[in-house]
């Protein structure tokens, strides 16, 4: 019973192609999360999207388009794909019932190599 | 901006001992809440910890207990009676709300070998 699930789990391409991951949480959270991680093992924030709503935009390139059909998928949709685009792509969930301050859930994450 | 800092790249114990992992923040913020992660080599992250700033009690689980330092942002990991399986990356976290969500901002990491 997974609780945030992500496809693909390795992802290789070439420069230029347009290629999505998938983000689905099985938790009821109301938030999802998408976060980078770089080669250097940096993790930072991209998007996030309550209720279908997208809240925080971190100056992430229009390359990169993230949706959400409903309150339990994310997916990103990456354009023109480039050599820094390299990373680990990480879906997250949580949710601010009850308070804030509860823990994001994680999935296992998106190995992204573009060659 | 929230920065989160972790000063040890890297650091080794071995088994059976007690490794403590530094991590210090800055915030202008009051209420809040501080994380620490785990990533071992099979790349999952998971939760290891999560401190309350509104209470002073330092936050444990088993074997893992932080020393949090609200005046000197300052919220390190003690993780006693170290085993094998504790080889990962450790993130420090911070979290802030902003808008309708959360957002968690991390450290560069910390890479914990534990020798046999």
């Amino acid at each position: 019973d997974t609780a945030v699930s992500q496809t693909p789990k390795y992802l290789v391409t070439q420069m230029g192609n347009d290629k999505s991951i998938k983000c689905e949480q099985n938790l009821g959270h109301d938030t999802m999360y998408w976060y980078k991680q770089d080669s250097k093992k940096f993790l930072k924030i991209m998007f996030s999207y309550n209720n279908k709503e997208l809240i925080i935009n971190e100056t992430v390139p229009n390359r990169f388009s993230p949706k959400s059909p409903d309150k339990a998928h994310l997916n990103l949709h990456i354009n023109s794909l480039e050599l820094g685009d390299s990373a680990v792509y990480f879906c997250a969930s949580s949710t601010r019932t009850g308070g804030g301050g509860t823990p994001l859930h994680f999935g296992n994450g998106t190995r992204l190599t573009v060659t | 901006a929230q920065t989160v800092t972790q000063s040890q790249p890297e650091m080794s114990v071995q088994e059976a001992e007690t490794v403590t992992l530094s991590c210090t923040y800055d915030t202008s913020e009051n209420n809040y809440y501080l994380f620490w992660y785990k990533q071992p080599p099979s790349r999952q992250m998971i939760l290891v910890i999560r401190q309350e700033a509104y209470k002073q009690q330092n936050a444990t689980e088993n074997r893992f207990s932080v020393n949090f330092q609200k005046a000197a942002k300052s919220f390190s990991l003690k993780i006693s009676d170290s085993q094998l399986g504790d080889t990962a990356m450790y993130f420090c976290a911070f979290m802030k709300s902003q808008g309708g969500s959360e957002k968690l901002v991390f450290g560069k990491g910390t890479k914990l070998t534990v020798n046999p």
